[in-house]
């Protein structure tokens, strides 16, 4: 069964610095794989994902991940963010069932 | 259109008290799926319908039972709660679970807490 690692329980960073969320998955055969984002006191929300092709995803709200098969890796990007990017995010991988990793808090400060 | 509802939003039980946690979607999707999720942990998958008239144990399944009233509607139930059962439940749908290329859609979350 595939199973995901979310490098960083907590990631504190300053508004408008770049951050990347750092998430390596294990599998067997070959997954889907999932960034989802959950605002304070809310459900999830899809933030992007890699079904096939160009390795570089572009999601939602500026947020980019880059699917590295040789690392097994799926590592969550933004270039500047803002307070209201503080949230916690998912990393998913799906083959037959989905499985995600423990989450990320990312805080924003001013 | 709503998406995916869940309700109630927040319950306090005792221990050994039953309740039902009820989720409807609007979106014609034929997968539907409980999570419970727990601090450090991740959302952990407790049951799932791949369609309806069909249910399925996850990674977490004992304790809980689920019903699949119709395409539209999922519930879970807990017989007797225990403390371990304090969690944000989440309930979700895809519009088919044999493709998991699809996304899922999660609803508001319930909040429990069991005394």
């Amino acid at each position: 069964a595939q199973s995901v690692t979310q490098l960083d329980s907590q990631v504190p960073v300053f508004e408008e610095a770049p951050v990347e969320l750092r998430c390596n998955y294990s599998s067997s055969v070959s997954v889907y794989l999932f960034w989802y984002v959950q605002y304070p006191n809310q459900g999830l929300q899809l933030l992007l994902k890699y079904l096939s092709g160009s390795t570089l995803v572009k999601g939602i709200n500026g947020f980019e991940a880059e699917f590295n098969k040789s690392q097994t890796s799926f590592h969550l990007r933004k270039p500047s963010v803002h307070i209201s990017d503080t949230a916690e995010y998912f990393c998913a991988v799906s083959n037959n069932d989905m499985r995600f990793g423990a989450g990320t808090r990312l805080t924003v400060k001013p | 259109n709503a998406g995916v509802t869940q309700t109630p939003k927040f319950q306090v039980l005792k221990t050994g008290q039953s309740m039902t946690l009820q989720c409807a979607q609007d979106m014609n999707h034929n997968s539907m799926y409980w999570y419970r999720q727990d601090p450090g942990m991740g959302l952990r998958l407790i049951y799932y319908s791949a369609s309806e008239g069909t249910t399925d144990k996850g990674e977490v399944p004992n304790g809980y039972n689920v019903s699949r009233l119709n395409k539209r509607e999922f519930s879970l139930r807990l017989e007797s709660a225990a403390p371990s059962q304090t969690s944000v439940y989440f309930c979700a749908s895809s519009v088919e679970s044999r493709q998991p290329y699809n996304e899922q859609f999660f609803g508001p979350g319930t909040r429990l807490t069991v005394l």
